[in-house]
């Protein structure tokens, strides 16, 4: 597609499942990011994909977040015994930028719901 | 470390008035200073960005922002808003010296009202 895309857009969980949620950036873009979203709030860094570099995780909350990037394009962010403070929208981003100058292009989000 | 503030959470203007959205931001290195716009269920958008040419920038739909570096600004305005403006604008920080980490303001939200 031309865009990113996302998958789910919602998500209703139970406390303690896991859940996974893709995402499929633009053709060619290297860089991938992820971002959470909570009510009220502006966007949170979770985690940075660059070609084949080391993802920087730095965003991670806790040790039940974890993301892959297979073969340099989709990517799945992974939330382990989900809690209720994860309830969030989980925004994923792309670029063909390195630097920091360049123009990251959004999907529509995954709203994930913990029950 | 970069950081933004955004001043109002809410905004609110009549249809035709002027918008001003307001962005300060702290960086230890010259930044690139972005804003986005989100509107309801749909993702961000680029609206416009600074990276060191110009300070006035121009972006779409009838906005600009002007970087101030003396008062670390990059205020966001249009001179008339139209109803379609109403959104969720977020004021963005990146440094430039390294990859394209974006730090987001809590944003503001923009009401226009006929």
């Amino acid at each position: 597609g031309a865009g990113v895309s996302q998958s789910p857009s919602n998500k209703v969980t139970e406390k303690g499942k896991d859940v996974e949620l893709r995402c499929d950036p633009i053709s060619g873009h290297t860089a991938l990011y992820w971002y959470r979203q909570s009510l009220g709030q502006g966007l949170e860094f979770l985690i940075y994909f660059q070609g084949n570099s080391a993802p920087d995780k730095s965003g991670l909350p806790s040790d039940r977040f974890s993301a892959e990037r297979t073969g340099g394009s989709v990517s799945t962010l992974t939330i382990q015994r989900t809690q209720q403070e994860d309830s969030a929208v989980y925004l994923c981003a792309s670029s063909s930028s390195t630097g920091g100058t360049g123009e990251l292009f959004f999907g529509e989000g995954s709203r994930l719901t913990v029950l | 470390a970069q950081s933004v503030t955004q001043l109002d959470s809410h905004v609110s203007v009549s249809e035709g008035t002027p918008v001003l959205l307001r962005c300060n931001y702290s960086s230890s290195y010259s930044p690139s200073l972005f804003w986005y716009v989100q509107h309801p269920n749909k993702g961000l958008q680029l609206l416009l960005k600074y990276t060191s040419a110009a300070t006035l920038v121009k972006g779409i739909n009838g906005f600009e922002a002007e970087f101030k570096k003396s008062e670390t600004s990059f205020h966001l305005t249009k001179p008339s808003a139209h109803m379609s403006d109403a959104a969720e604008y977020f004021c963005v920080v990146s440094d430039p010296r390294g990859y394209n980490k974006l730090i987001f303001g809590a944003g503001t939200r923009l009401a226009v009202h006929p």
